[in-house]
């Protein structure tokens, strides 16, 4: 069964530079999120999407704005990048119809600033 | 305040044992609490979710159970093999948003 694809799987970046990360979804799931989980920490939400409009927003920095386009797929876009953003972040994906909600994650990009 | 606690000492038991892991949750009113699994270095795998109407549920080796007074969820692996060492997560979601609240994770390793 096809799983959600994140991309790239490992970025390093410089403090200052931008970095943009990609997501796209379970085939006819219209909804993603964004969660970031620092080293020995739980994953914290940072922003989601249904059917291409933000659904919630949590603790997402002003540097980062992501988007979902018409395909479902997303980008995280992370500008002027601080050692403090260097960390795991996953990408995962609903049907927002399903009861419940379960969601599955992809397998995540793992950002290192130096 | 809000919080979601769950045991930050891995809790270590002997294979074919059942492995009993703890969520309590303080300040939220969950309409649903879910239990994932997380690899090292990978994407966390959703195992069960539990409604807030519902006091157990059942899947394979897997069982959950929640308790809305005690504001307590219990996740039971039965006959623990090996493979399934990892970190566990619980997460609750709330009526008024789908995004997932998680706790510290619970690591479980089972010897064989």
């Amino acid at each position: 069964a096809a799983g959600v694809i994140q991309s790239p799987r490992h970025l390093i970046k410089e403090k200052r530079e931008t970095a943009t990360l990609k997501c796209y979804p379970i085939p006819r799931h219209d909804t993603v999120y964004w969660y970031q989980q620092g080293p020995g920490q739980d994953p914290q939400f940072l922003i989601s999407f249904y059917e291409k409009m933000q659904s919630d927003k949590g603790s997402i920095p002003d540097r980062f704005s992501a988007q979902q386009f018409s395909d479902y797929h997303s980008e995280l876009n992370m500008s002027s990048l601080e050692l403090g953003d260097s960390a795991l972040y996953f990408c995962a994906s609903s049907l927002d119809s399903s009861s419940g909600n379960e969601q599955f994650f992809g397998p995540g990009t793992r950002l290192t600033v130096l | 305040s809000q919080k979601i606690e769950q045991n930050s000492e891995a809790l270590n038991i002997q294979e074919g044992k059942t492995a009993t892991l703890t969520c309590n949750y303080t300040n939220y009113s969950p309409a649903y609490l879910q239990w994932y699994r997380q690899d090292p270095g990978r994407g966390p795998v959703f195992l069960l979710l539990i409604r807030e109407n519902e006091k157990e549920k059942r899947k394979e080796r897997l069982k959950v159970t929640f308790d809305t007074t005690l504001k307590q969820s219990l996740f039971h692996i039965t006959a623990s093999q090996p493979a399934d060492s990892a970190t566990y997560l619980c997460a609750l979601t709330l009526d008024s948003s789908y995004k997932l609240i998680f706790g510290s994770g619970t690591r479980l390793l089972v010897r064989p």
